[in-house]
């Protein structure tokens, strides 16, 4: 099994300020990977796919990188309403689908 | 558009078998390449995917879980049934069931809105 790790665990940044969160692969897992934002009390909401690739909707200002084993997610200027946790989700080794852990993004 | 919604008890005993049913509109399980997933998460920890369905009836499982889970689908009523059995209060969390795609897979692109399943005598 794929062992996604994420770090950091929680993330303090100040409003429109950039946030950069990691997510590591135990192997390769070429560019199949996905970014989810969920809110409290709230379903997981498609962000990336692809690695790179904005879900429909998602506005410009998040963007993933990366290929392999190491990834990461960047929001260029925070908004009040991206203060959530954040997972990330390989599809590589279908079906076996992995989650990491997640990285919780507050408020400074 | 597509939606999915999760039903089913809020509180099963500890031995009993939890069934959860995803009712879904917008797409079609018999289109090929549509599929259905299953995944839960315990109340402040990380999602885990459980379980998929798809349009050709092929069907995968945690394999963690694989001795306890049932997954299958009613084309005609778009909905996708998982039973999980000798449940325990560990298995406790919210259960999503989302969208999912065979020959396109990026990651679950449509979920429901969760169920919280509760575990306890």
């Amino acid at each position: 099994e794929i062992v996604m790790t994420q770090s950091p665990a929680t993330l303090s940044v100040s409003p429109g300020e950039r946030a950069t969160l990691s997510c590591r692969a135990s192997q390769s897992v070429s560019s199949n990977l996905a970014w989810y934002q969920q809110k409290p009390g709230q379903a997981p909401r498609l962000l990336i796919y692809d690695a790179s690739t904005r879900a429909t909707g998602i506005p410009a200002r998040f963007s993933g990188g990366g290929s392999g084993t190491e990834f990461t997610l960047t929001i260029s200027s925070l908004q009040s309403e991206d203060f959530a946790v954040y997972y990330c989700q390989q599809y590589n080794t279908w079906p076996l689908y992995t989650f990491g852990q997640g990285t919780k993004l507050e408020i400074k | 558009q597509i939606t999915l919604k999760e039903s089913g008890p809020t509180l099963v005993k500890p031995t009993q078998t939890l069934t959860l049913t995803c009712t879904f509109s917008g797409f079609s399980l018999s289109t090929s390449g549509v599929g259905v997933g299953w995944i839960r998460q315990p109340p402040g920890k990380a999602l885990e995917w459980l379980a998929l369905i798809y349009w050709d009836d092929d069907k995968r499982y945690s394999p963690s879980l694989k001795s306890r889970l049932t997954i299958t689908k009613d084309t005609s009523k778009n909905q996708v049934v998982l039973t999980m059995t000798n449940m325990d209060p560990v298995d406790t969390g919210t259960y999503y069931c989302a969208h999912d795609h065979y020959y396109d897979r990026n990651g679950f692109d449509y979920w429901g809105q969760g169920t919280l399943v509760t575990v306890s005598s």
